[in-house]
């Protein structure tokens, strides 16, 4: 079956800990993205990719990095210089290519990683 | 960053009522506009996309309005199920293919 895959599920930082958040998808898609949710926020953009070894900063990049070294996958690490990390992380991904507009973008998600500091 | 207004926040309904909600966005620079529905424990999915203005979309009971001139898009629910129980979420594409999240509306529908 095609879709996007997070691990782990759940994961729990220490202080000064980084740890990194694995999103992988098998649709054969251009472009990955990494949201964050807050309670009573919509999802916001911290990272996305449309190409392997290319991305860019979205919204709230501070104390984020990735990297897109395969098309299949595209990780986020946590680092210790993201004071409050507490939160459900969710990726995403989308066709990007020819065909018709409406394809494009829109997005698959997958289940979520929830990060919790201890 | 462009600003996206869903409302209201959360709906508690009963099984056979009929819903709406609102999402509110700036006009400019619109490209098209994504539905999703979001349910408890599991991924957001796509309900519709639409781009131009008047565009209506409908999937079973529920379906969707557009007005790109004045910035909104409703959405409607004939006969809500328990099933239908989610937060759906708004999401608005801006030329440069920027995508942007509402917060959702949240709903609940009581058997």
């Amino acid at each position: 079956d095609g879709g996007i895959t997070q691990s782990p599920k759940y994961l729990f930082r220490k202080e000064g800990q980084n740890v990194t958040l694995s999103c992988e998808q098998n649709l054969n898609h251009d472009a990955m993205y990494w949201y964050r949710q807050d309670p009573g926020q919509g999802l916001r953009l911290i990272y996305y990719s449309q190409i392997v070894n290319d991305f860019q900063k979205g919204d709230i990049a501070e104390g984020y990095s990735v990297s897109r070294e395969k098309k299949e996958s595209f990780p986020l690490t946590v680092t210790s210089a993201q004071k409050n990390p507490t939160a459900f992380y969710l990726c995403a991904s989308s066709f990007r290519g020819q065909g018709s507009p409406l394809i494009q973008e829109t997005q698959y998600f997958g289940p979520g990683t929830r990060l919790l500091v201890l | 960053i462009l600003n996206v207004e869903q409302s209201p926040q959360s709906l508690h309904v009963q099984e056979g009522d009929s819903t709406n909600f609102t999402c509110s966005f700036p006009s400019s620079n619109f490209y098209a506009l994504h539905w999703y529905r979001w349910e408890t424990a599991k991924s957001p999915e796509a309900l519709f996309v639409m781009t131009l203005n008047g565009d209506e979309k409908k999937k079973g009971r529920i379906s969707a309005t557009l007005n790109t001139k004045e910035g909104y898009s409703y959405l409607y629910i004939k006969g809500s199920q328990p099933e239908d129980s989610a937060t759906y979420l708004c999401a608005p594409v801006r030329r440069g293919f920027k995508t942007i999240f509402g917060a959702g509306t949240r709903l609940f529908v009581k058997a």
